[in-house]
């Protein structure tokens, strides 16, 4: 069975603009979730989208969001980027109530 | 203070040593108990899921979870060279779904 897959595995953007990840989840799961990592932080939540529907949101700005296909599939985007959103995004599929299974994370840096 | 508490280390051993990983926290809801371990540029990696208090064996890793003192932990018996890693505690409570709250990860090195 295929894992979760984030693209693209890298990316670099300057400040002020705006970028698009994109995950596919584990097929069959529904429930697709964000985090952003850190070296300071570590990993922080972002939301969770269950059948097309955001369940779930951390505290972060509204730059940060977020959305989902009606086949699971999810992207967020992060407009007027700024340096401080360099960062590890990590997107996570799981099954009702089960733990959560990451992908390998988009690296994104902004210049 | 942070809810989850996570030595950050780095915590190296000989090949074959007994590892124990901890982390402390602060929230009562936490209810569902994972460890995760994340090897360089990769995503954290799914170890161990416990519910509650007990304990939970897979293979060389051992899981436990005392709740009276809020203090969970990590056993990796024989460990191996490949085991160098960080590990990442993470929980969540009932009506939290998919909002874990993580440690800031032990990084961790079996030396051959």
């Amino acid at each position: 069975k295929a894992g979760v897959t984030q693209t693209p595995r890298y990316l670099i953007k300057t400040r002020g603009q705006q970028v698009t990840l994109s995950c596919s989840p584990i097929s069959g799961h529904r429930s697709v979730s964000w985090y952003q990592q850190t070296p300071g932080q570590g990993l922080q939540f972002l939301f969770e989208y269950f059948s097309e529907t955001q369940r779930n949101k951390g505290n972060f700005p509204g730059r940060f969001s977020g959305r989902q296909f009606s086949n699971s599939r999810s992207e967020m985007n992060v407009s007027t980027l700024e340096l401080g959103d360099s960062a590890l995004y990590l997107c996570a599929s799981s099954l009702q109530n089960s733990p959560l299974h990451f992908g390998n994370g988009t690296r994104l840096t902004v210049t | 203070q942070k809810e989850v508490e996570q030595d950050p280390g780095p915590l190296s051993v000989p090949e074959g040593a007994i590892v124990s990983l901890n982390c402390t926290y602060s929230n009562s809801a936490f209810q569902y108990f994972m460890w995760y371990r994340q090897y360089s540029r990769k995503g954290p990696e799914l170890l161990m899921y416990t519910y509650s208090s007990g304990n939970k064996e897979d293979g060389r890793f051992t899981a436990q979870v005392d709740k009276s003192s809020k203090y969970i932990s990590l056993f990796i018996r024989d460990s191996q060279p490949s085991d160098s890693a960080t590990y990442l505690c993470a929980m969540t409570g009932e009506t939290s779904g998919s909002r874990l709250t993580f440690g800031e990860g032990t990084q961790l090195t079996v030396n051959p």
